[in-house]
């Protein structure tokens, strides 16, 4: 079956940690996201990644960082620059073929960091 | 910029009663639309997109919603709920220009159907 899987589905961070979450997709898209959503506030974009190794600073960038060396591969750091890290946390795919219908996301089951 | 609203935060319903959770976007460029449906503690689940054509779009699960280019609007319909659609629904927009393409999400609408 293809499809986005995250990991882990929980995760803990103590204080001054720096924590990193996987997300991998074998639907071969090209374009890849990162969102953080909160209580009551929609999703917000953190970075995202159109291609194999480059990526873009999204609305909220400032405290994480990401590579992507592989297509299938998006990991998202969480640094303890990050004051307020506890969200859940949502990684996507589109395809990006540049036609519209390359345009829809698909997204991942989530993880959820805790701060302890 | 764009910008969505999602005008209700809360809509309750009684089961089998119809629904309607309304979205207004901001663009003053063409834009794709699309609505998720989101499950406690899961990912988000593609309901419907509109990116052409028709204006009236059917989904899954009975939804469907329709594109109002003059009102900048992309309402979400169901003609009879159930107690499974209880749920978060987003509405999302992205534009129809070369750069950023991620989706702009509104705060969504949370979906309780009573029995």
């Amino acid at each position: 079956d293809g499809g986005i899987t995250q990991s882990p589905k929980y995760l803990f961070r103590k204080e001054g940690q720096n924590v990193t979450l996987s997300c991998e997709q074998n639907l071969n898209h090209d374009a890849m996201y990162w969102y953080r959503q909160d209580p009551g506030q929609g999703l917000r974009l953190i970075y995202y990644s159109q291609i194999v190794n480059d990526f873009q600073k999204g609305d909220i960038a400032e405290g994480y960082s990401v590579s992507r060396e592989k297509k299938e591969s998006f990991p998202l750091t969480v640094t303890s620059a990050q004051k307020n890290p506890t969200a859940f946390y949502l990684c996507a795919s589109s395809a990006g073929s540049g036609k519209a219908s390359g345009e829809t996301q698909y997204f991942g089951p989530g993880t959820r960091l805790l701060v302890l | 910029a764009q910008s969505v609203t999602q005008l209700d935060s809360q809509v309750p319903v009684f089961e089998e009663a119809p629904v309607e959770l309304r979205c207004n976007y901001s663009s003053s460029v063409s834009v794709y639309l699309f609505w998720y449906v989101q499950y406690p503690n899961q990912g988000l689940q593609l309901l419907l997109k509109y990116l052409s054509g028709s204006t009236l779009v059917k989904g899954i699960n009975g939804f469907e919603a329709e594109f109002n280019k003059s009102q900048t609007s992309f309402h979400l319909r169901k003609p009879s709920v159930h107690i499974s659609d209880t749920a978060e629904y987003f509405c999302a927009v992205i534009t129809h220009y070369t750069g950023r393409r991620a989706l702009t999400f509104g705060s969504g609408t949370r979906l309780q159907v009573q029995p």
